[in-house]
């Protein structure tokens, strides 16, 4: 079965902070996704990495950053946090040759900002 | 702009009825149209369809493409109470096929 681990389920953090969400594969998975969910408007793409240190920005990447320095392993990164990152983040993750399109989810980090 | 739009956002029934979930969709390059469930955690993979007319069925879930009306339809019938959850629609496009671009979701409950 393949996993999909985010660190946090739960986060606070204050106004100012940086903050840190970590996402793990184990289906040596060449593509990996952050998404945040927000109600009425469902799942918008954050970044995308379809290979170790490659990225690319997705529909909504301001105020966010990235990085993949192992293959297993994609972090999201807010420099500083706004109320307005409130949110649902999930991490997903998916192979290019797989015969679906079908991306794997971790359970997601419900982050607030006060 | 590519685009999915999901109806309705949100569908209260009780036990036993039989639901149907809309799922259109405006986007380039078509590739395929996936189903997802989403409950308090995260979302797991129901079906793919990427044939017009061809039903694609588990249990009591089915599901439908339409390529000619740009849309799909996902069928429950005698709903559980487990079967409430968030239900997401997503489309996979033929260049940059590993994006998905997501509709808003259906959030389904059903009252026993």
């Amino acid at each position: 079965d393949v996993k999909v681990t985010q660190s946090s389920r739960y986060l606070v953090k204050r106004t100012g902070e940086k903050v840190f969400l970590e996402c793990v594969q184990d289906m040596d998975h060449e593509n990996m996704f952050w998404y945040r969910q927000d109600p009425g408007l469902g799942l918008r793409l954050i970044y995308f990495s379809y290979d170790v240190k490659m990225k690319e920005k997705g529909d909504i990447p301001e105020g966010y950053s990235v990085s993949r320095e192992k293959k297993e392993r994609f972090s999201l990164i807010l420099e500083s946090a706004s109320t307005n990152q409130t949110s649902m983040y999930l991490c997903a993750s998916t192979s290019p040759t797989g015969v679906t399109y079908e991306q794997y989810f971790g359970p997601g980090t419900r982050l607030t900002v006060t | 702009e590519d685009k999915v739009v999901q109806s309705p956002l949100s569908l209260v029934v009780h036990e036993g009825d039989t639901v149907t979930l809309n799922c259109s969709y405006e986007v380039t390059n078509f590739r395929s149209l996936l189903w997802y469930k989403q409950e308090k955690k995260a979302p797991t993979f129901l079906f793919m369809l990427t044939s017009s007319g061809i039903e694609k069925k588990s249990g009591r879930l089915s599901s439908i493409l339409d390529k000619k009306e740009l849309s799909s339809i996902l069928n429950i019938t005698a709903t559980q109470t487990g079967d409430s959850a968030i239900y997401l629609c997503a489309v996979a496009r033929r260049k940059g096929a590993q994006k998905l671009v997501f509709g808003q979701g259906t959030r389904l409950t059903i009252n026993p």
